[in-house]
């Protein structure tokens, strides 16, 4: 079955990019879409962005600044990108798969076991 | 805050039914589909309910989600000791050019 899988560094210092890698497996990355989503320690989730397989994407207005995803379909992995980091941006960093196909429906029907980043010096 | 408003606890007897309600506006629940997870301690999100009361495959009938207006609700059966933790509900907002939100989250605890 497809599994989702986020690997990067586990800490990152404040002022730099936050960088990290979903690797879809067990299927193709093509026809949906991707998203990254986040979850500081003992609050809610918060939706980053998504990417469609093609390369199109979509952020979250409050962190579209600072945030960049892409795609590499020759390894079938997405990437997320978060520049100038601070202490707020300390999370685990969830990538996900939107169940439709071919259009984003908005429901996330897989998800990775999530990959805690802490942002310190 | 949240542009979804959750009730932060909910609790229940094992046997009774509980319902989890997400309140929006009309940008979000009242123009889109409202999706609902599941997150157990230390695990990651789990879609419970999709496009307002389709259940994946899996998830027990136990759980079951109705929208009206721009409001949604989770129900719960039967509750089990296992169903304790934490539910979002989610969905799109049209405005701004378009973003996905969750709610703030409830704590569901089985007494």
């Amino acid at each position: 079955q497809v599994q989702l899988q986020e690997s990067g560094p586990g800490l990152v210092k404040p002022s730099e990019t936050l960088s990290l890698t979903c690797t879809v497996s067990g299927g193709s990355i093509s026809s949906y879409y991707w998203s990254w989503i986040r979850q500081p320690p003992g609050k809610g989730l918060e939706w980053m962005g998504y990417i469609y397989y093609s390369g199109s994407t979509k952020y979250n207005p409050s962190l579209k600044s600072r945030v960049t995803i892409s795609v590499d379909t020759s390894k079938n992995q997405f990437s997320l990108k978060l520049s100038s980091v601070t202490a707020a941006d300390t999370a685990v960093y969830y990538c996900a798969r939107d169940g439709g196909s071919g259009s984003p429906d908005w429901y996330f029907d897989l998800w990775g076991r999530g990959t805690l980043v802490t942002v310190s010096s | 805050q949240s542009v979804l408003t959750q009730p932060p606890s909910a609790s229940g007897t094992p046997g009774q039914r509980v319902t989890i309600s997400c309140s929006g506006g009309s940008s979000n629940i009242g123009s889109n589909t409202v999706n609902w997870y599941q997150q157990l301690p230390g695990t990651a999100p789990k879609l419970l309910i999709y496009r307002n009361n389709l259940r994946p495959s899996g998830v027990p009938d136990r759980f079951s989600g109705s929208k009206s207006a721009t409001s949604a609700s989770l129900a719960i059966s039967g509750l089990q000791s296992e169903d304790e933790a934490d539910y979002y509900c989610a969905t799109w907002d049209d405005s701004l050019n378009g973003q996905g939100v969750f709610g703030g989250g409830t704590k569901l605890t089985v007494l």
